[in-house]
């Protein structure tokens, strides 16, 4: 069956990079754009940008620049997300989604847990 | 502060019907399509309702969305214990080329 199968729960030190995984099956890997959420602690849904998984170009949501990179190993289906100079408030929920028309996430990951602390 | 704007909680006894609203602008719910997600406790987020009013296959017709002009709703006709969760609106937003979402509103069947 379809499925956005995410790498385990993170936890890392201020300044420290983190790299998340978001493995795809069950669907052609390049038919549809994957997109990245964040969620932070009780808070609501933030979207983070998007990356074309037929060009592998990313385009990034405004407060995502920078620091953050979404790249792709169509080898194995796989898209990931990393965060460098990791600072608390990154400590958040990450999410990668499948979108279709209409800008519909149509399929989520299960999320990974990234936590920031000292 | 969310682009698009939804009451923080709504609640109702079970087989009540509860709507949820989310209003927006002429950049984002004005022009584009809303779509509607339900986040179960500690789950991810499940698409409930895309393009304003569509239930993806297996979402109860209890559920149905609504648009007009740069406000959208989303409706629950007989409340059910299980349709407990937090839901969230969004939309494609053209001002700021990206995905906008509301800041979610928590179901409770009392």
């Amino acid at each position: 069956q379809v499925q956005l199968v995410q790498s385990g729960s993170e936890l890392k030190k201020p300044g420290a990079s983190v790299k998340v995984s978001c493995k795809a099956s069950g669907y052609t890997f390049s038919s549809d754009a994957m997109n990245w959420v964040r969620q932070a602690p009780g808070q609501g849904l933030e979207w983070m940008g998007w990356i074309n998984t037929h060009t592998g170009n990313p385009t990034y949501a405004q407060g995502f620049t920078g620091r953050f990179v979404f790249s792709l190993d169509t080898s194995v289906s796989t898209a990931y997300l990393q965060i460098s100079s990791l600072k608390a408030a990154d400590t958040a929920v990450y999410y990668c989604a499948t979108v279709a028309g209409s800008w519909t996430f149509q399929r989520w990951g299960q999320g990974t847990l990234v936590t920031v602390s000292s | 502060q969310s682009v698009l704007t939804q009451p923080p909680s709504a609640s109702g006894t079970p087989g009540q019907r509860v709507t949820i609203s989310c209003s927006g602008s002429n950049s984002n719910i004005g022009s584009n399509a809303v779509n509607w997600y339900q986040q179960l406790p500690g789950t991810a987020p499940k698409l409930l309702m895309y393009t304003n009013n569509q239930r993806p296959s297996g979402v109860p017709d209890r559920f149905s969305g609504s648009k007009s002009g740069t406000s959208a709703s989303l409706a629950i006709s007989g409340l059910q214990s299980e349709d407990e969760a937090d839901y969230y609106c969004a939309a494609w937003d053209d001002s700021l080329n990206g995905v906008v979402f509301g800041g979610g509103t928590k179901v409770t069947a009392l």
